[in-house]
């Protein structure tokens, strides 16, 4: 039953290691994101994906790279992991809405990702 | 490129009581959406409410209103009857009309405390 799903919900790893993040969407939406909260709660997006295709791509380390095998599913590796990566790390989908405006973002549970 | 200030970093009310957060924001589109999403405990993202900026009558979500005052954008968000369930982080988010992606830009957040 649930729409937005990322694994895992936790991860612990050490710097310089590489990790990837799972997002699997079931709402049959079109659009798929990666939002990155950090220690003071600021929210700020990474990535965003419409069928597939990157559209936003906002200043992120080229250490991250988004990969969406299809419409459901957008996965997130980091390579070489650095203290500054930890955080936590949300999926969100939705329809990409043009003439009716866009529609509501579903968000996953997060990953909290800690880099030691 | 457009900023989300939220000027309370946290406010406390009684149960019953009403609060309202404070939101403003910084653009020269026309055109664009504003939202309120809700962060428990949980961490789960869940929105609130969400304004058309070409919508003059501020939107309402049962216990939950806006005041939307686009000259001076100001987006404000009233909870009323307030509930213990009501503790959260609450963030204000800015979305432009027909951005690619779909782009939310956040505000810093204000943490509500519930008081029984």
């Amino acid at each position: 039953d649930t729409a937005v799903s990322q694994t895992p919900k936790y991860l612990v790893t050490q710097m310089g290691n590489d990790k990837s993040i799972k997002c699997e969407q079931n709402l049959g939406h079109d659009t798929m994101y990666w939002y990155k909260q950090d220690s003071k709660k600021f929210l700020k997006i990474m990535f965003s994906y419409n069928n597939k295709e990157l559209i936003i791509n906002e200043t992120v380390p080229n250490r991250f790279s988004p990969k969406s095998p299809d419409k459901a599913h957008l996965n997130l590796h980091i390579n070489s992991l650095e203290l500054g990566d930890s955080a936590v790390y949300f999926c969100a989908s939705s329809l990409f809405g043009l003439a009716g405006g866009p529609t509501e973002q579903f968000f996953g549970p997060g990953t909290r990702l800690t880099v030691l | 490129a457009q900023t989300v200030t939220q000027s309370q970093p946290e406010m406390s009310v009684q149960e019953a009581e009403t609060v309202t957060l404070s939101c403003t924001y910084d653009t020269s589109e026309n055109n664009y959406y504003l939202f309120w999403y809700k962060q428990p405990p949980s961490r789960q993202m869940i929105l609130v409410i969400r304004q058309e900026a070409y919508k003059q009558q501020n939107a309402t979500e049962n216990r939950f209103s806006v005041n939307f005052q686009k000259a001076a954008k100001s987006f404000s968000l009233k909870i009323s009857d307030s509930q213990l369930g009501d503790t959260a982080m609450y963030f204000c988010a800015f979305m432009k009309h027909g951005a690619a992606g779909n782009k939310l830009t956040f505000g810093g957040g204000t943490r509500v405390l519930v008081k029984p």
